[in-house]
């Protein structure tokens, strides 16, 4: 079965500094999605950035990009110029290709502070 | 478009009761999850189906069941509550992951539940 690894339960940064969440999977599969989820205190989900495994270009939105280490299976994400909205939970997710692995499987998430 | 919707938004019961949790999208999605969050413990699946008339098992199904009658409708029942039911319910949907351009999950605002 895949899992999902946040180590980091909590993280702060200062407002418009960079800030890095990490994020560590296990999987056998070869072809698969990732994403970043974030949860704000509204409780609403909304997808931050997606990876397909197949692709070795590591994605971007924005101030949000992703380093994506398929070899190391880590998908960490980075935030440029962080704001006081980038206050939220995040969640790193997998998803697999095919059959039982195509269920979404989540870390337990890390809670982002911003400091002003 | 209303995307993926729930009821109720909060709901208080008491041990041994009996509820249904419903979950509805309009995106023509097959694949429909159920998944509760609690503290510490990221999101797990519940629940999940491919299609119409077709579900399956998540990582914490026991207390739950689940039928998906049409592709629009998926509801969760609580057979008979228990205080460890308590927690934030979340309905979401998706494309099959075989669409590589459309298939990340779109969560509903999802069910705060609390059993006494």
């Amino acid at each position: 079965a895949q899992t999902v690894t946040q180590s980091q339960p909590e993280m702060s940064v200062q407002e418009a500094e960079t800030v890095t969440l990490s994020c560590t999977y296990d999987t056998s599969e070869s072809d698969y999605y990732l994403f970043w989820y974030k949860q704000p205190p509204s409780r609403q989900m909304i997808l931050v950035i997606r990876q397909e495994a197949y692709k070795q270009q590591n994605a971007t939105e924005n101030r949000f990009s992703v380093n994506f280490q398929k070899a190391a299976k880590s998908f960490s994400l980075k935030i440029s110029d962080s704001q006081l909205g980038d206050a939220a939970m995040y969640f790193c997710a997998y998803r697999g290709y095919t059959g039982a692995n195509s269920k979404l499987t989540f870390g337990k998430g890390i809670t982002l502070s911003v400091r002003p | 478009n209303a995307g993926v919707t729930q009821t109720p938004k909060f709901q208080v019961l008491k041990t041994g009761q009996s509820m249904t949790l419903q979950c509805a999208q309009d995106m023509n999605h097959e694949y429909m999850s159920w998944y509760r969050q609690d503290p510490g413990m990221g999101l797990r699946l519940i629940h999940y189906s491919v299609g119409a008339g077709i579900t399956d098992q998540g990582e914490v199904p026991n207390g739950y069941n689940v039928s998906r009658s049409t592709t629009e409708d998926f509801p969760l029942r609580l057979l008979s509550a228990a205080p460890s039911q308590t927690s934030v319910y979340f309905c979401a949907s998706s494309y099959s992951p075989r669409d590589r351009l459309y298939n990340e999950q779109f969560f509903g605002p999802g069910t705060r539940l609390t059993v006494l």
